[in-house]
């Protein structure tokens, strides 16, 4: 039993790059958020989605974008990348919307 | 702005101490949890306390919640080098869409010393 699983765990990109961070779960949970974490600011939520097909603001999602075309992946992708965008990124996954948080160990996302 | 706050921001104890972790929040909230992160890794949830819970136990783990001042304070028991993480407080918030959202504090950083 996998759990939540994040590919990759280490990018570097170059400032204006795209890439797509896949997250997928094996628990049949129908939300699936995606956080980024910054030293001294804890977590921040940047998209969420409350079942298949849908998606949703958090607080951060200017630069980013997901998709949940399955039930059990849910896609972030960065279009044109930003320093600002340095940070490390978690998948979480929960049965429902007051439910504990399911976590991947997260990628490491570096823009130059 | 940060929903949860912990306090202190570091926190470094010896083997066997007791520690303590505070939070504070400032909105209503349906349910208040506490995770635990590891250098290098994703959160784990440790526990789960309703808004009509006063005090929760799982283990070594202590939480206590009092709605009237906001805050809540997770106690770890007998610690150990292997409790050394970072811990986190998450409430749950209902904004103005249906879907309710986890909003986490910054962190409480602990080193228990062998």
């Amino acid at each position: 039993n996998a759990g939540v699983t994040q590919t990759p765990k280490f990018r570097v990109l170059k400032t204006g790059q795209s890439m797509t961070l896949l997250c997928a779960q094996d628990m049949n949970h129908e939300y699936m958020y995606w956080y980024r974490q910054d030293p001294g600011m804890g977590l921040r939520l940047i998209h969420y989605s409350v079942g298949e097909g849908t998606t949703a603001k958090g607080e951060v999602p200017d630069g980013y974008n997901v998709s949940r075309l399955k039930k059990q992946n849910f896609l972030l992708g960065l279009e044109s990348a930003a320093p600002s965008q340095t940070s490390v990124y978690f998948c979480a996954s929960s049965y429902g919307s007051l439910s504990p948080l399911h976590f991947g160990n997260g990628t490491r996302l570096t823009v130059t | 702005s940060q929903q949860g706050e912990e306090d202190p921001q570091a926190l470094s104890i010896q083997e066997g101490e007791n520690a303590t972790m505070n939070c504070s929040y400032k909105t209503s909230i349906n349910n208040l949890q506490w995770y635990r992160q590891n250098s290098g890794r994703g959160l784990v949830h440790l526990i789960l306390i309703r808004s009509n819970e006063r005090e929760k136990h799982s283990g070594r783990l202590r939480v206590t919640l009092d709605t009237s001042k906001k805050s809540s304070s997770l106690l770890i028991t007998a610690s150990r080098a292997a409790d050394t993480a970072s811990y986190f407080c998450a409430t749950a918030l209902k904004p103005r869409g249906s879907a309710r959202q986890l909003t986490f504090g910054s962190g409480t950083q602990l080193t228990v010393l062998p």
